[in-house]
Parts: C-alpha cells; sequence; structure tokens
C-alpha cells in the first residue's frame, strides 16, 4: 500500500507569510494528488486536485506543486480564514485512496 | 446547488450496527461515485470505501472491510453506508463525499457515530 507523509504535523505563521507544507508518498504516485482544507468543526474541502489544479472558487493564493514522491502546497498571503488541517491525497493506487495525516496550520 | 444531506447523530452499543444515509441533490446521482470517509475525535482523515450508483460496483478499505456495505439508492438519489460489530474505536463523524474524476469535490456535513456501553 502507498503510504503518505505530511510535514511539518503543525505549523504557526502570520498573517501575510508565505507557508509550505509537504506531502511525501512512499512510492511514485505521478500527479495523483488532491489537496483539502478543513476548518475546524467543519467538512473538509477540495483546494487542489491532480497536484497542481486549482478547484473552482478557490482562491489563487493556493497553489500546489509537485510529482512522482514531493509535492507542495503553499498558501501566499496568510489570512486569518486560512486556519485550518490541511491533507493530501493520493488516488494513484485506485480503487484506493489514502490521505496524508494532516497539518494543521495556525496564526 | 449541489448538495449532500446526511442523517443525524447516532448512539450505538457496542457489537451493534448503524446506517448512515447520504442523500443528493442538484445533480444527476448516477453520474458521480460516492466514497465515505470517517474522522475520529481530534484524528485525521481515514478513507472507508467508495460505491458508483450507476453500477452497484463497490471498494472497501482493508481496514473495514469485513464489516462495511456500502449501497445507494437511485430512486431517492441517496447512499447509505452500513458498518456492523461496532466497536468503541469506530466513534467518529462519518462523511460522506461526491467523487469527480477521482477528486472528492462535494461533501456531506458529517454525521457523529458514538459507541459506547
Amino acid at each position: 500500500d502507498i503510504q503518505m507523509t505530511q510535514s511539518p504535523s503543525s505549523l504557526s505563521a502570520s498573517v501575510g507569510d508565505r507557508v509550505t507544507i509537504t506531502c511525501q508518498a512512499s512510492q511514485d504516485i505521478r500527479k495523483s494528488l488532491n489537496w483539502y482544507q478543513q476548518k475546524p468543526g467543519k467538512a473538509p474541502e477540495l483546494l487542489i486536485f491532480d497536484a497542481s489544479n486549482l478547484e473552482a472558487g478557490v482562491t489563487s493564493r493556493f497553489t500546489g506543486r509537485g510529482s512522482g514522491t514531493d509535492f507542495t502546497l503553499t498558501i501566499s498571503n496568510l489570512q486569518p480564514e486560512d486556519v485550518a488541517t490541511y491533507y493530501c491525497q493520493q488516488y494513484d493506487n485506485l480503487p484506493l485512496f489514502t490521505f496524508g495525516p494532516g497539518t494543521k496550520v495556525d496564526i | 446547488q449541489v448538495q449532500l444531506e446526511q442523517s443525524g447523530s447516532e448512539v450505538k452499543k457496542p457489537g451493534a450496527s448503524v446506517k448512515v444515509s447520504c442523500r443528493a441533490s442538484g445533480y444527476t446521482f448516477t453520474n458521480y461515485g460516492i466514497s465515505w470517509v470517517r474522522q475520529a475525535p481530534g484524528q485525521g482523515l481515514e478513507w472507508m470505501g467508495w460505491i458508483s450508483p450507476y453500477t452497484g460496483k463497490t471498494n472497501y478499505a482493508q481496514s473495514v472491510r469485513d464489516r462495511v456495505t456500502m449501497t445507494t439508492e437511485t430512486s431517492t438519489s441517496t447512499a447509505y453506508m452500513e458498518l456492523r460489530s461496532l466497536r468503541s474505536d469506530d466513534t467518529a463523524v462519518y462523511y460522506c463525499a461526491r467523487v469527480s474524476l477521482l477528486h472528492f469535490d462535494v461533501w456531506g456535513q458529517g454525521s457523529l457515530v458514538t459507541v459506547s456501553s
């Protein structure tokens, strides 16, 4: 099975900062990676699909990059509404999906 | 608009079963898969499985494969997830999500299942 890791597990930054979260797969997953944002007490929401494609309606302050085993999610100009936990998810090993452990972002 | 509306909270005893529903609206139900994801208190997201409402075909995660059944009722655009032989570590919020081209683009609000004696 493909294992997903994320780093850091949590971070604290200031409003206006640029923040980067890393997601690593245990084997090559090409670009088969999605990113989700989960705000406290809410359901997750899709941010990025296929490693780098911004979901409709999501602010362009979010950028996804990477392929193979190493991926990043960057939040530019961090805002208070970005406080959330961010999860990566692989789908290369169909029909199975796997989430990363999450990265909690605080301000 | 596209929505997934889930059933309410449940409290179950160990060994019992629970069936959570997820009613879809605003789109053609059979055109998209439905996946189920759970989240234990303070923990991350765990994918449980998915079902094609068009074919009825299912795929389950190894961790729940022996205890879970996912079904759909196309006449009411409703998906169901039944989990049997409940244990305390099944206490979690259970989410349904629409599967669109291998990403989960619409989520239900979540259903809390508490397993306690």
